[in-house]
């Protein structure tokens, strides 16, 4: 069984410039999940993404994107790159009932890939 | 201001020691989660808890969840190296499962 994997793991970006990256999703989970985790704060939930579709956003600007795929994998794109962007982001697969009163997720994490903004 | 507040934001101790840390909220939560995150990778999950008084053990470490639900404390007895990152804890956001929230989470260093 393969965990989440993420690319790139590290990048670096100047400021207005756009940026791609990438998600697999753990074998057998069907729901993507990213996270914007700035250094020394806890993850900040960015959206998810279930059955090719955007399933819940949290507090972020429309220039944070993104995509799922008929295989799970995801991708998170963020245009107009600003300097406070600089932060670890992290793709988490998960397999969850579409009730939200299921109850909680079960999050497995990639290692995240780390952006920095100049 | 943060739904969720952990303390201490850092603790540094020797190995063998034992060391109590906490997540606090004025709000009631339907469950909490615990996930210990080391550097360059991301949180892992180390328990969900569920009922109200809940204790769970995982080899040294000890889970609670208050009886309120409204807050946890993780345990660790005999504190070792391999026990240092970041413990964060995370609890679903409101009716939403399917968005959790985070504190900022407690650095732990072990010293040998």
């Amino acid at each position: 069984e393969t965990g989440v994997t993420q690319s790139p793991t590290h990048l670096i970006k100047t400021r207005g410039q756009q940026v791609t990256l990438r998600c697999s999703s753990q074998s057998g989970h069907n729901t993507v999940s990213w996270y914007q985790q700035a250094l020394g704060q806890g993850p900040q939930f960015i959206f998810q993404y279930y059955r090719e579709e955007e399933n819940g956003r949290g507090n972020f600007p429309p220039r944070f994107s993104g995509l799922q795929f008929p295989n799970y994998s995801s991708e998170l794109n963020v245009n107009a790159l600003e300097l406070d962007d600089s932060a670890l982001y992290l793709c988490a697969s998960s397999l969850i009932d579409p009730d939200p009163s299921s109850g909680a997720n079960v999050l497995t994490f990639g290692a995240g890939s780390r952006l920095t903004v100049l | 201001t943060q739904l969720l507040e952990q303390s201490p934001q850092f603790l540094s101790i020797q190995e063998g020691e034992n060391l109590t840390v906490y997540c606090n909220s004025s709000s009631v939560f339907s469950s909490l989660q615990w996930y210990r995150q080391e550097p360059g990778e991301g949180p892992v999950l180390l328990v969900t808890v569920v009922t109200g008084g809940e204790v769970k053990k995982l080899k040294r470490l000890t889970f609670q969840f208050g009886d309120a639900r409204k807050d946890s404390s993780l345990h660790i007895t005999a504190a070792q190296p391999g026990d240092t990152g970041l413990y964060l804890c995370a609890v679903p956001d409101g009716g939403n499962n399917r968005k959790l929230i985070w504190g900022l989470g407690t650095s732990l260093a072990v010293n040998p």
